[in-house]
């Protein structure tokens, strides 16, 4: 089946760093989900991007799909402890289509 | 709020004893989904209704199974659990899979099987 690459795996970070990660794929994506998951509970939406070079911020947080449609990217700006957590990109190939995840971005604050 | 609520939790269960996980909303959304989530793993879909359309992924097992029998419920049915259906499961919703694709999800149960 169709797959995400998300990268990195996981990143290990000082307090205030600013934080990027990326998810690709061979395919074209009709619509691009960031979600963040934090232990024991379910993932929540962060941003959601539906067209082709979009860049949307929520906070300190910008996401932006890829003018390919086979990529997308978050951005963190100066993180902070809430941070840390399991980020997952999720795509879309076309509208009525279920959404296919990556395999997620652990970040982690080192104190 | 509006929300989508998992009831319970934590599901402790028999090896082979049936379970049933349940998840309720309050955004009048039309479509629900049931996803299971292996640790440091992606959610994996296993079923969705659209309405009462029931949707079932290709690779689910028959041991899974769901019910919805009104817009708010949906139920999870697991009717003999194994010892690798331990994993958490995720309910979602969305209001329409034809339009804006945005997935809302539920806490999660976190399901152990003894």
């Amino acid at each position: 089946g169709q797959q995400l690459n998300q990268s990195p795996q996981s990143m290990f970070i000082q307090e205030g760093e600013d934080v990027s990660m990326n998810c690709t794929s061979s395919s074209i994506f009709n619509t691009w989900l960031w979600y963040k998951q934090d232990p024991g509970e379910g993932p929540v939406l962060l941003i959601a991007l539906y067209k082709a070079g979009e860049l949307t911020s929520n906070g300190r947080l910008t996401a932006q799909f890829g003018i390919t449609r086979k990529d997308s990217f978050l951005n963190i700006s100066a993180s902070i402890p809430s941070d840390v957590g399991i980020y997952f990109c999720a795509g879309q190939l076309r509208r009525d289509d279920k959404i296919i995840f990556g395999k997620g971005t652990r970040l982690h604050i080192l104190p | 709020d509006a929300m989508v609520i998992q009831n319970p939790r934590y599901q402790v269960t028999q090896f082979g004893k049936p379970v049933t996980l349940s998840c309720s909303q309050t955004l009048n959304h039309n479509v629900m989904y049931w996803y299971q989530q292996k640790s440091s793993q992606a959610p994996k879909l296993l079923f969705h209704y659209y309405d009462k359309d029931f949707n079932n992924e290709a690779d689910t097992p028959d041991n899974f199974q769901s019910r919805r029998p009104n817009t708010s419920f949906c139920f999870l049915d697991i009717r003999s659990p194994g010892l690798g259906d331990a994993a958490m499961y995720l309910c979602a919703t969305s209001r329409d899979p034809t339009g804006t694709y945005e997935q809302y999800f539920g806490p999660g149960t976190r399901l152990t099987v003894t």
